[in-house]
């Protein structure tokens, strides 16, 4: 069974550029979240869908950071513009669905340098 | 609201000795618990988890944890330490129901000596 998906691995940009980022969930999984890793800290979750609707957004950036999940499996997670403060991995992660029992299933993160 | 404490973030063991990490958790209901592993620039994998049922729980590559209500803990143990055991764990806390968000703790480094 294929994993998440994550793609860039890597990406550098300088600070007030944009970066998207993508990411393709387990199949069948219809919770899909992404997460921000800082070095040295536990990840914080930014939006949590379920299906194509957004669950849970509240640590998101909205004056920086959109994600969207148009047709329920592919997530696009976009930061505009970038700011140093936003170097991180952004992990994608799946589950079959939104019970907290679940096991989350994580793709292997795409490591963000803001210069 | 739920908390989680890892204490201690780095932890060093000789290869073939007891691996130990602690984590402590706060709940007013009953939790879910996670031990999650990151090994270097990957994403993270489910060690174990305990949702229900029996209190000790066993997860892949030979750890397990135990869940004890009275001292609010969920410790992550292993008999014997391999080296392939170096990475980052990470342990987590939800509640029963839909869309409950995954508290996590701030994650312990664990180093295999050999």
């Amino acid at each position: 069974e294929a994993g998440v998906a994550q793609s860039p691995r890597y990406k550098i940009i300088e600070k007030r550029q944009s970066v998207a980022f993508w990411c393709n969930p387990i199949s069948g999984h219809a919770t899909l979240y992404w997460y921000q890793q800082i070095l040295g800290q536990g990840p914080k979750l930014l939006i949590q869908f379920q299906n194509n609707g957004v669950v849970d957004d509240s640590q998101l950036p909205k004056d920086r950071f959109s994600a969207e999940r148009l047709k329920g499996v592919d997530s696009t997670l976009k930061i505009q513009p970038a700011k140093l403060e936003d170097s991180a991995v952004y992990l994608c992660a799946s589950s079959l669905s939104p019970d907290s029992g679940n096991t989350i299933y994580f793709g292997e993160g795409s490591w963000l340098t803001v210069v | 609201a739920q908390s989680v404490t890892q204490l201690g973030s780095h932890v060093s063991v000789s290869e073939g000795a007891l691996v130990l990490l602690r984590c402590n958790y706060s709940s007013s209901v009953p939790p879910y618990l996670f031990w999650y592993v990151q090994y270097p620039n990957q994403g993270l994998q489910l060690l174990l988890k305990y949702t229900t049922g029996a209190t000790l729980v066993k997860g892949i590559n030979g750890f397990e944890a135990e869940f004890k209500k009275s001292e609010t803990s969920f410790h992550l143990t292993k008999p014997s330490a391999h080296m392939s055991d170096a990475a980052e764990y990470f342990c987590a806390v939800s509640v029963a129901g839909n869309n409950r968000k995954l508290i996590w703790g701030l994650g312990t480094s664990l180093a295999v000596n050999p």
